[in-house]
């Protein structure tokens, strides 16, 4: 079974400032999607990025981006220039997109939350 | 296009009571699936539905909880005889499909406490 790691409950950045945030998973198989979500306070599920396992190239999306390590199963979110917006619950997940296995459904880590200091 | 609406955004319920949360998907999704939040945790999966169809209901737990995605109106996710350990958010996602390149919706949660 696939499982998501994150490892650190909260980080903390000032802003303008960069951070990221680590997330590990595992997996046997080859083919598959890995996300970040933001939750703010307000509970609503935001998608951050996202990242397909087949493509080499690092996603980015304006001011994030990630370092997608695939032999090491690692996925970190880097945010750049830290507004006081990015404070929230981070969440990293892993989608199988391997034949049966594709229910399509999510395996969220543990979340990291994130304080941005003014 | 509306969202995903999930009603009601809270819920109380006092033990042994019934829950009913409901989900009504983006227009053209098909697919809608529930995740349950316990507090400082994250989402964890509880089912996936198709219209009229349970596909995977391996995060269910096996008393109690019940979900349904009828041909017409929202999906529902129904609780049973509630307990204090059922107090979380719910969560709704739907997508168009499960096909490489689609994304989920996610709606506002439902948060329901049980006293």
């Amino acid at each position: 079974a696939q499982t998501v790691t994150q490892s650190q409950p909260e980080m903390s950045v000032q802003e303008a400032e960069t951070v990221t945030l680590s997330c590990t998973y595992d997996t046997s198989e080859s083919d598959y999607y890995l996300f970040w979500y933001k939750q703010p306070p307000s509970r609503q599920m935001i998608l951050v990025i996202r990242q397909e396992a087949y493509k080499q190239q690092n996603a980015t999306e304006n001011r994030f981006s990630v370092n997608f390590q695939k032999a090491a199963k690692s996925f970190s979110l880097k945010i750049s220039d830290s507004q006081l917006g990015d404070a929230a619950m981070y969440f990293c997940a892993y989608r199988s997109q391997n034949g049966a296995s594709n229910t399509g459904k999510l395996i969220f880590g543990q979340g990291t939350t994130l304080q941005v200091k003014p | 296009n509306a969202g995903v609406m999930q009603n009601p955004r809270h819920l109380v319920r006092r033990r042994g009571q019934e829950a009913r949360l409901r989900c009504s998907p983006m227009k053209g999704h098909s697919h809608v699936y529930w995740y349950r939040q316990l507090p400082e945790e994250g989402l964890k999966f509880m089912v996936y539905l198709q219209k009229e169809n349970i596909i995977d209901e391996s995060g269910m737990p096996k008393e109690r909880f019940s979900a349904e995605f009828p041909k017409e109106g929202p999906s529902i996710l129904r609780i049973q005889q509630v307990v204090r350990g059922d107090s979380a958010a719910y969560f709704c996602a739907s997508s168009p499909s499960t096909g490489r390149g689609y994304g989920y919706t996610f709606g506002s949660g439902t948060r329901l406490t049980v006293v």
